[in-house]
């Protein structure tokens, strides 16, 4: 079983160019979101999903957009990047429906893209 | 807002000693805690996570964690290290709400020397 793919696994852009990154799990997961680790900061959750249609921002949106047309798919769009996003992203996914199940559902993770922006 | 404070980004410690990695949680509500590992150059997996109740709960790999609601604290431990332990370890909050989102901690990364 697949669980949560990334695609690609390493990127390097130019600063200004765009790029799409790419997410699918397949595990029927209502809820997906997308994190950047950086050094010495973590993961910092940059946009989320409860489900088609539904998207919200997280700690760090700027500069990323999202969309969930389905609910296999989440992909993150670099409209114009700057250095400032050179990091390694994660896409992670979990059951999400009400009460505890949902809240103790832990998330499953991609393997990451590396991005530099130069 | 819920939050987590992992106190010591790096920890070393011999082979067959004892891992003690801390973590300090901020929640206004019951929290959901839980502890990942991140292997180099891999995403992160579940070791292990609270829910309420039980108060040591057990994970993979010979390792627990010890929820103390007075100490505000989720502190993760394995009785005895193995060079394969070596890695970076990542405790995690979530709180109640139509979001769940999950808020990390900044990361341990723990050393294993012979």
């Amino acid at each position: 079983n697949a669980g949560v793919t990334q695609t690609p696994k390493f990127q390097v852009l130019k600063t200004g160019q765009s790029m799409t990154l790419q997410c699918a799990q397949d595990m029927n997961h209502e809820y997906m979101s997308w994190y950047r680790q950086d050094p010495g900061m973590g993961l910092r959750l940059i946009h989320y999903s409860v489900g088609a249609g539904i998207t919200d921002q997280g700690e760090v949106p700027n500069g990323y957009n999202v969309s969930r047309s389905t609910t296999e798919d989440f992909p993150l769009r670099l409209l114009s990047a700057a250095p400032s996003q050179t990091s390694v992203y994660f896409c992670a996914s979990s059951y999400s429906g009400r009460g505890v199940s949902s809240y103790n559902s832990p998330l499953h993770f991609g393997n990451g893209t590396r991005l530099t922006v130069t | 807002a819920q939050s987590v404070t992992q106190l010591g980004s790096h920890v070393s410690v011999s082979e067959g000693a004892l891992v003690l990695l801390r973590c300090n949680y901020s929640s206004s509500v019951p929290p959901y805690l839980f502890w990942y590992v991140q292997y180099p150059n891999q995403g992160l997996q579940l070791l292990l996570k609270y829910t309420t109740g039980a108060t040591l709960v057990k994970g993979i790999n010979g390792f627990e964690a010890e929820f103390k609601k007075s100490e505000t604290s989720f502190h993760l431990t394995k009785p005895s290290a193995h060079m394969s332990d070596a890695a970076e370890y990542f405790c995690a909050v979530r709180g109640t709400g139509t979001a769940s989102k999950l808020t990390f901690g900044t990361g341990t990364r723990l050393q294993v020397t012979l």
